[in-house]
């Protein structure tokens, strides 16, 4: 079956620009989790959606971050305006309802704000 | 909320040594403990989990155990290889729930 698919890959941008990001999970999956991971760090969850549902949101810094799944399938994640602390890779993960905890992950978008 | 920590942060093996990465959770609620590989510009991989009612867990060269009571796992690479050279991370959740990510081993296989 094919992975989760993240675009684009790699993203350049001046601090206070807006970025997005975009995630297609595994098919059938019907839950999307992003999460943010700096340099040397694990990654952190941002958002969770259970199909087009946001389940938990705690961590996502919402006067900059936003996030949707309006079909509940593939989802956005945007930044605006970015900041230099933003700089990091943004994972999107899936995984499948009923199938116990197991995220499948994406490669990755990695962010550098200058 | 839950807090994982994860030790060593790099680890450096001779090829065909073990390597065990330990890692400890704050949380008792917590009852799924996955570890992930994560190779470089990639996404990580889930290599190995656990459940809270089961102590051990082995999968060829890979085993994974858990001491509920101390609230502690490790990860366990036996006939270590070149291309086990990755950063390994730990994890902890509670069902259905966010997972809680050490902060990672880079372990490094010499041949």
């Amino acid at each position: 079956e094919a992975g989760v698919a993240q675009s684009p890959r790699y993203k350049i941008i001046e601090k206070r620009q807006s970025v997005a990001f975009w995630c297609n999970p595994i098919s059938g999956h019907a839950t999307l989790y992003w999460y943010q991971q700096i340099l040397g760090q694990g990654p952190k969850l941002l958002i969770q959606f259970q199909n087009n549902g946001v389940v938990d949101d705690s961590q996502l810094p919402k006067d900059r971050f936003s996030a949707e799944r309006l079909k509940g399938v593939d989802s956005t994640l945007k930044i605006q305006p970015a900041k230099l602390e933003d700089s990091a890779v943004y994972l999107c993960a899936s995984s499948q309802m009923g199938r116990g905890n197991e995220q499948f992950f994406g490669p990755g978008t990695r962010l550098t704000v200058l | 909320g839950e807090n994982v920590e994860q030790h060593p942060s790099t680890l450096s093996v001779q090829e065909g040594d073990s390597a065990v990465i330990k890692c400890t959770y704050s949380d008792s609620a917590s009852n799924y403990f996955p570890w992930y590989k994560q190779e470089l510009g990639k996404g990580p991989q889930l290599i190995i989990d656990i459940r809270s009612n089961v102590g051990e867990k082995k999968d060829q060269r890979i085993a994974v155990t858990l001491n509920k009571t101390a609230k502690h796992f490790s990860l366990h690479i036996t006939e270590t290889q070149p291309e086990d050279s990755a950063v390994y991370f730990c994890a902890a959740s509670k069902s259905g729930n966010q997972f809680y990510f050490g902060t990672g081993t880079s372990l490094t296989v010499i041949p």
